[in-house]
């Protein structure tokens, strides 16, 4: 089974700065790699699909690249209400599994 | 507007089986899959399986193999899981979310196994 392991784990970071959080698969996964926000007790939102597209409605600061093995989301400008767990999930083989999380915190 | 709308929060006893569901409205129930997630507490999120609501085929994580039924009833745009057997650690917040790339996601329907 594919195994999704992201960097950092946790992160401090202060408003308006970049980050870069990135999901790194076991073998090759295309760009089945999407992208999720989670805070504090809400069920998971999309952010990016399919590496890099947007989903409808996400703020522009958000940003997805990637192919293969090695996947980025990149949030520019970061704010307050950035801070939650973000989450990589693969949909090329099954199980479809998710990375671990990252944690931001703000 | 898409909503998937889950059942309450439940407590059962080890060795019982729960039965989540997935209410679904604002698009047409057929056209999309139904995914079914869990997230124990302070844990990541582990895919459990999915269904096919157009004609009910299911695929189903290993972990869970045997012990996990999906389906669905298309009168009334609804998706259930069965989980059989329950465990202490499957003690969690259990998801529903829509299609390929999970792009809704229900509010989830937190259990608790404790004898």
């Amino acid at each position: 089974e594919i195994v999704l392991t992201q960097s950092p784990d946790f992160q401090s970071v202060a408003p308006e700065e970049k980050v870069t959080i990135t999901c790194r698969a076991s073998q090759s996964i295309g760009n089945n790699l999407h992208w999720y926000q989670q805070k504090p007790d809400q069920s998971p939102k999309l952010l990016i699909k399919y590496a890099s597209q947007s989903f409808s409605g996400v703020p522009s600061r958000f940003s997805g690249s990637g192919s293969g093995t090695d996947f980025t989301l990149t949030i520019n400008g970061l704010e307050a209400e950035d801070a939650a767990t973000y989450y990589c999930h693969q949909t090329t083989s099954l199980p479809y599994n998710f990375g671990q999380g990252t944690k931001l915190e703000i | 507007q898409v909503q998937l709308v889950q059942s309450g929060a439940e407590v059962r006893k080890p060795g019982a089986s729960m039965k989540f569901s997935c209410k679904t409205s604002g698009y047409t129930f057929a056209t999309y899959i139904i995914h079914w997630v869990r997230q124990a507490p302070g844990q990541r999120l582990e895919w459990m399986g999915w269904i096919n609501p157009n004609n009910g085929a299911t695929n189903y994580a290993q972990n869970f193999q045997g012990r996990v039924s999906m389906t669905r009833d298309t009168s009334i745009n609804t998706a259930f899981m069965e989980l059989y057997n329950l465990k202490s650690d499957d003690t969690a917040v259990y998801y529903c979310a829509r299609g390929g790339y999970l792009d809704v996601w229900g509010k989830g329907t937190t259990v608790t196994v404790s004898s």
